[in-house]
């Protein structure tokens, strides 16, 4: 069945530090989102990418769109404690319903 | 004022009870989903409705029914509840059953908890 792989599973880093995590699918995705969860939230949509190599930012986020479309990547700079979260990709399956990754959980160590 | 609104937001009962969750939202959007989210945070879409059409049936238990009065409302009811049941269920809506390239918005959440 289909899959989006997300590492690292989790990471623990410095409040200033850049993290960089990724997607990887076992199928071809048209677009790739990013979605934010907060503790004890709803996932929020960060970035959307739409064209394969595509290149986005949002603040301190940037995200891409792979060259092969099987996987995407998300960065944040300068992380501050609000970073805080669950990092899902997503994407439209074949039944043109979201479906998502299996989450990267970020922690910010002031 | 919120865009998609859940009831309750925390919810304990115990086994074998009939419980229902209930979903709003205000963004004028066609279509709404329930999502559910186990213990490892893995989100997994349960349903959708399209103008109160049910487009999208996973492979959920018939324990579960998805009731739509209205396209700005979605609940969820859930008959005989299970231990296994215990999850955060999460509702959606989307502009149509198309647009899931554009993303969805999501409610806060409804903690679930059968003991």
């Amino acid at each position: 069945g289909q899959q989006l792989n997300q590492s690292p599973q989790s990471m623990f880093i410095q409040e200033g530090e850049d993290v960089s995590m990724n997607c990887t699918s076992s199928s071809i995705f048209n677009t790739w989102l990013w979605y934010k969860q907060d503790p004890g939230e709803g996932p929020v949509l960060l970035i959307a990418l739409y064209k394969a190599g595509e290149l986005t930012s949002n603040g301190r986020l940037t995200a891409q769109f792979g060259i092969t479309r099987k996987d995407s990547f998300l960065n944040i700079s300068a992380s501050i404690p609000s970073d805080v979260g669950i990092y899902f990709c997503a994407g439209p399956s074949g039944a043109n319903n979201l479906f998502f990754g299996t989450g990267t959980r970020l922690t910010v160590i002031p | 004022d919120t865009a998609v609104s859940q009831t309750p937001k925390y919810l304990v009962t115990q086994m074998g009870n009939d419980k229902s969750i209930k979903c709003e939202q205000n963004l004028g959007h066609d279509t709404m989903y329930w999502y559910k989210q186990d213990s490892k945070k893995f989100l997994k879409i349960m349903f959708s409705y399209n103008n109160k059409e049910l487009i999208i049936n996973e492979t959920v238990p018939n324990r579960f029914s998805p009731k739509s009065p209205d396209k700005a409302h979605l609940n969820l009811h859930i008959n005989s509840l299970e231990l296994g049941d215990s999850a955060v269920y999460f509702c959606a809506s989307s502009q149509d059953a198309t647009t899931a390239n554009y993303g969805y918005t999501f409610g806060s959440g409804t903690r679930l908890t059968v003991v």
